[in-house]
């Protein structure tokens, strides 16, 4: 199975800071990552596929970079909405995977 | 507007089975494989498995800690997704999610809670 993992778990920033999302795939999936969004009691939220491809209707201020296995996620002015937690998942072989989230709080 | 509305889950006890299903609207439904996603309390998402749609012969797919005991079957004619568990576990209590899966998964049901507890 892929492993991902995420760093950090937990993120503590402000409104208005840029925050970056690291995930490491434990080996190569190409392109073939994910990223998601979910708030408490809510379900995700497709941000990201493709590593890099914006979901339609998602801010620009979110973007997705990497190949391989290093992927991040950046929000570029982070916004009172986008505190919640951050999932990235692979979809290169079966079992799909996640990595185990990050959590993004106000500081 | 697409729309995937999970029903079926609640209390089961250790051992029993459970039948969950998802109805889909808004788009050609048999086009899509479709995936159930689950997340237990506090923790974070597990794949479960999938079903791909008839121009792929409806093959499965399964996680190791589900396979044997849960399956996933469709009813395009219904434009429904359905998720029969069996010898069910506590490790089993969780969120079950309905996803829609076009690579990654762009549309996600409400999900619906499953405790099983004696």
């Amino acid at each position: 199975d892929i492993q991902l993992t995420q760093s950090p778990s937990f993120l503590s920033a402000s409104v208005g800071d840029r925050v970056t999302i690291t995930c490491r795939a434990s080996q190569g999936i190409s392109s073939y990552l994910a990223w998601y969004q979910q708030k408490p009691g809510k379900a995700p939220k497709l941000l990201i596929y493709a590593a890099s491809t914006l979901q339609s209707g998602v801010p620009s201020r979110f973007s997705g970079s990497g190949s391989g296995t290093e992927f991040t996620l950046t929000i570029s002015s982070l916004q009172p909405e986008d505190f919640a937690t951050y999932y990235c998942q692979q979809f290169n072989s079966y079992p799909r995977t996640f990595g185990q989230g990050t959590k993004v709080e106000i500081k | 507007e697409v729309q995937l509305v999970e029903s079926g889950g609640g209390l089961v006890q250790p051992g029993g089975s459970l039948r969950l299903s998802c109805a889909a609207s808004g788009f050609i439904f048999s086009d899509y494989y479709m995936d159930w996603v689950r997340q237990a309390p506090g923790k974070g998402l597990e794949w479960v498995g999938r079903i791909r749609n008839k121009a792929n012969s409806y093959t499965t797919e399964y996680a190791a800690s589900v396979k044997g005991r849960f399956t996933v079957s469709r009813d395009d004619s219904k434009n429904s997704l359905y998720l029969q568990m069996n010898s069910l576990k506590t490790e089993d209590t969780a969120v079950y999610y309905c996803v829609r899966a076009t690579g990654a998964f762009d549309v996600w049901g409400q999900g619906t809670m499953v405790t099983v507890s004696s």
